[in-house]
């Protein structure tokens, strides 16, 4: 368990539909990171925010938003979705923003097909 | 453009043999490496790390070796057991180059044969 949780772990929904992920990071970790995970490609990294702030941003869809509030956890928001949106998306914390010994642990992820 | 490249997309072992598991990267501003396992409906498990001022880095089974003039890294495990079996991502990051963050590989599927 790496102390990070993620819900839901299934959603299944139709396409143009908006769906919300929620993240929970490990107890004292300031960085919250998600990424996507499409059938047989790598964790494509979507953003980072640290402490509240948004602190990096990879190829996230304009469609896609974040958001990490002050108790810390983080919202995705996917919105106008397509069949091409069904995926995994993980969530991963770690303690800083960037550097050596900063390992990102990650959630066990949410399963989102859309219909 | 791929920065870190797996070239082998499932790798076979007997187990007690070693398992190597290699990595390459282009981007030269990359110096923290890092080797995640995933099991199926789990996220990726941490594995061991490796700064660029190393070139060896060990612990318990697995050895992270990276050479740097040759942009490559790999992954030792010895001896190989069942519960290996898994997808190996290797992973990089720049830490003096911002807030670079993870950049990851696509997987190496490894299959440890009893």
């Amino acid at each position: 368990d790496s102390g990070v949780t993620q819900t839901p772990k299934h959603l299944i929904t139709a396409t143009g539909q908006r769906v919300t992920l929620r993240c929970s990071p490990r107890s004292g970790d300031l960085s919250v990171y998600w990424y996507q995970q499409s059938l047989d490609q790598g964790l494509q990294f979507l953003i980072q925010y640290y402490n509240g702030e948004e602190r990096a941003k990879g190829n996230i869809l304009e469609r896609f938003s974040a958001q990490q509030f002050p108790d810390l956890h983080s919202e995705l928001n996917l919105s106008s979705l397509e069949l091409g949106d069904s995926a995994l998306y993980f969530c991963a914390s770690s303690p800083r923003t960037s550097g050596t010994l900063n390992e990102q642990f990650f959630g066990p992820g949410t399963r989102l097909t859309v219909l | 453009d791929q920065q870190v490249k797996q070239n082998s997309p499932s790798l076979s072992v007997q187990e007690g043999r070693i398992s190597i598991l290699n990595c390459d990267y282009t981007n030269s501003m990359f110096d923290y490496f890092l080797w995640y396992k995933k099991y199926p409906a789990e996220g990726p498990t941490f594995l061991i790390s490796i700064s660029s001022i190393k070139d060896k880095n060990e612990d318990g089974r697995f050895t992270v070796f990276l050479n740097k003039s040759a942009k490559h890294l790999s992954l030792h495990i010895v001896p190989s057991q069942p519960g290996d079996s898994a997808v190996y991502f290797c992973a990089a990051s720049g830490w003096n180059s911002g807030n670079t963050p993870l950049v990851f590989g696509k997987g190496t599927r490894l299959s440890v044969i009893a």
